[in-house]
């Protein structure tokens, strides 16, 4: 069982370059999400999906958009990246009402 | 404002030794409440969740939580702590609309 991946897992940028985080998962859930963390923050809902074509701001999504064109992939796009988006990103999957499954997450660094 | 809070940002505890982490929610109803933990360069793991019933609930790996409605508390513990269970653990609630926020987060270390 593959879960939810992400890729990559490292990534360095220069400020105002762009990139999309992937983020896929087989378990057919409809329910996807995109958080960061940072140090002594936990972990902060950037965006989420309720299905395949439906998606919503979490608490901190300035910086950040998102798509959902099929139930298994989720990306997350960065336009213009900035130091403060230095951080590890995780998506995860869920069913209805149910616990979430993580990726192993993405290390970026913006310099 | 709705928030989840662990106290303890770090603790320390001795093999052998009994633990409780602690976590206390800010919500209107009650929420969906869950424990994760995290290993050094890892995705978040599921202890266990409540959403309802008995509010001592069972988890993985000999963990167990108590819901107290009264305090708002959802504190994880242990009775028996192993050098594996070092790691991050978080406690998160969701309010059903699969909006699910996290604590800081607590650090276990375990000394031998």
């Amino acid at each position: 069982n593959a879960g939810v991946t992400q890729t990559p897992k490292f990534r360095i940028l220069k400020i105002g370059q762009s990139m999309t985080l992937q983020c896929t998962q087989d378990m057919n859930h409809n329910y996807m999400y995109w958080y960061r963390q940072d140090p002594g923050m936990g972990l902060k809902l950037i965006y989420y999906s309720v299905g395949a074509g439906i998606t919503d701001k979490g608490e901190v999504p300035n910086g950040y958009n998102v798509s959902r064109s099929t139930t298994e992939d989720f990306p997350l796009r960065l336009e213009l990246a900035a130091p403060s988006q230095t951080s590890v990103y995780f998506c995860a999957s869920s069913g209805e009402l149910a616990p979430l499954h993580f990726g192993n997450g993405t290390r970026l660094t913006v310099t | 404002a709705q928030s989840v809070t662990q106290p303890d940002i770090h603790i320390t505890v001795s093999e052998g030794a009994s633990l409780e982490l602690r976590c206390n929610y800010s919500y209107g109803a009650t929420p969906y409440l869950f424990w994760y933990v995290q290993s050094p360069g890892q995705g978040l793991q599921l202890l266990l969740k409540y959403f309802s019933g008995d509010t001592l609930v069972q988890g993985i790996k000999g963990f167990e939580a108590e819901f107290k409605r009264s305090q708002s508390s959802f504190n994880l513990r242990k009775p028996s702590v192993h050098w594996s269970d070092a790691a991050e653990y978080f406690c998160a609630v969701s309010l059903g609309n699969n909006d699910m926020r996290f604590g800081a987060g607590t650090r276990l270390t375990v000394k031998p």
